[in-house]
């Protein structure tokens, strides 16, 4: 039982090329998340998925695309990639109910100069 | 909209002393409050939770009381080890609004030997 996995673990980019960050989830949740984490910004939401065929946009959504592929799988694409994504990359899943916990995969770290 | 107010790190303390890193927040409903920690390098993971109020979390030595009278889930630690370092986070869960949690910006926590 793996939990919430990421790939990749660190990516470095050339302004507007384009990539796909994946994550899995083998915990049979509903809701999959996106978030992005700044110096002294804390977490900042981007996109979720509430349940397997929807997608939402969080506080921070311009610039990237999202993709539930599956119940397990939610992909985040960044079309054009821009120095201010520059950024470490958290996939999350929370059980069903309000006092869940949420699970987080390791990050991504991505630089893009 | 729901939110939570957690106070600005860095907070540097030295092994053995007393651990106390505030937490409040504002939301409708009947919230989940949480504490994560995130060790350098890592994703964040639970530390403690509260789901109704009165509630004590804790878990490895940390403490947190769910507080409604004063919206408040304050984080405290009787004596810090320097592998209790990391950065520290209130989140809360709620049934109503957008999305389901909330984080507050962090506090690091640096321990010396």
């Amino acid at each position: 039982n793996a939990g919430v996995t990421q790939t990749p673990k660190f990516q470095v980019l050339k302004t507007g090329q384009s990539m796909t960050l994946q994550c899995a989830q083998d915990m049979n949740h509903n809701s999959m998340y996106w978030y992005r984490q700044d110096p002294g910004m804390g977490l900042r939401l981007i996109y979720y998925s509430a349940s397997e065929g929807t997608t939402d946009k969080g506080e921070v959504p311009n610039g990237y695309n999202v993709s539930r592929l599956n119940k397990r799988e939610f992909s985040l694409r960044l079309e054009s990639a821009a120095p201010s994504q520059t950024s470490v990359y958290f996939c999350a899943s929370p059980g069903l109910a309000v006092g869940d916990t949420q699970y987080f995969g390791p990050g991504t770290r991505l630089t893009v100069l | 909209g729901n939110s939570v107010t957690q106070m600005e790190g860095p907070v540097t303390l030295s092994e053995e002393a007393f651990l106390t890193i505030n937490c409040t927040y504002t939301a409708t409903g009947y919230p989940s409050l949480f504490w994560y920690v995130q060790y350098p390098g890592e994703g964040l993971q639970l530390l403690l939770k509260a789901t109704k109020a009165d509630d004590k979390g804790s878990n490895k030595g940390f403490e947190a009381t769910y507080r409604k009278e004063t919206t408040s889930f304050h984080l405290e630690k009787g004596s810090v080890q320097v592998s209790d370092s990391a950065v520290y986070f209130c989140a809360l869960n709620s049934n109503t609004g957008g999305f389901k949690t909330i984080f507050g910006a962090g506090t690091r926590l640096f321990v010396k030997a």
